[in-house]
């Protein structure tokens, strides 16, 4: 079974704090992503990365960056939090093979 | 005009009745579509791709109409354990990271 996990289920930061979620797929899968889910605006994708060390911007990187130093690993990094990035983080990795992307449990982040 | 249109819904349905949804996408070069279910706080998860032929997975039936395009569910017989969001997931490129766009979701309420 693939399992993907993620940091922590719940996170509270001030602004200004610089946050990091961190992601880890055991599958060996070669593609990663990072996404955020409000309501009313469904999944947005944020950055993702289909090779070690490589990453490409998805749909709203502003206020973001991220990193993937193993095939394994992919984190999400918030320079300087701000009370809009209040949202749900959900990590997803597939294989180049297929287009399913199996998903986190999710970080319920909350910056004050 | 968003990507990938759904009816939030939610679609309240008796149990053992029969719902049908639809969600429309803007991108005629789209190439593969899927429906995703999730849970109250959960994970999305794949519940079926969405061929050109229409395809059937048990109680489940999608169709796909790329002339108009838009893609269906169907869900015959609801089960309490139905109700959940359906997401419509479209990937426009199949490319280096398959990147997916997903609707906003449909809310599908079974009652008793």
């Amino acid at each position: 079974d693939v399992k993907v996990t993620q940091s922590s289920r719940y996170l509270v930061k001030r602004t200004g704090e610089k946050v990091f979620l961190e992601c880890v797929q055991d599958m060996d899968h070669e593609n990663m992503f990072w996404y955020r889910q409000d309501p009313g605006l469904g999944l947005r994708l944020i950055y993702f990365s289909y090779d070690v060390k490589m990453k490409e911007k998805g749909d709203i990187p502003e206020g973001y960056s991220v990193s993937r130093e193993k095939k394994e690993r992919f984190s999400l990094i918030l320079e300087s939090a701000s009370t809009n990035q209040t949202s749900m983080y959900l990590c997803a990795s597939s294989s180049v093979a297929t287009e399913e992307q199996y998903f986190g449990p999710g970080t319920r982040l909350t910056v004050t | 005009r968003k990507e990938v249109e759904q009816d939030p819904g939610p679609f309240n349905v008796p149990e053992g009745a029969t719902v049908a949804f639809n969600c429309t996408y803007s991108n005629s070069a789209s190439q593969s579509f899927f429906w995703y279910r999730q849970d109250c706080r959960k994970e999305p998860k794949l519940l079926m791709s969405v061929y050109s032929s229409g395809n059937e997975d048990g109680r489940f039936t999608a169709q796909l109409n790329r002339a108009s395009q838009y893609i269906s569910l169907l869900i015959r017989d609801s089960k309490l354990s139905d109700s959940a969001t359906y997401l419509c997931v479209v990937n426009k490129i199949k490319a280096a990271g398959n990147k997916l766009t997903f609707g906003g979701g449909t809310r599908v309420l079974v009652k008793p």
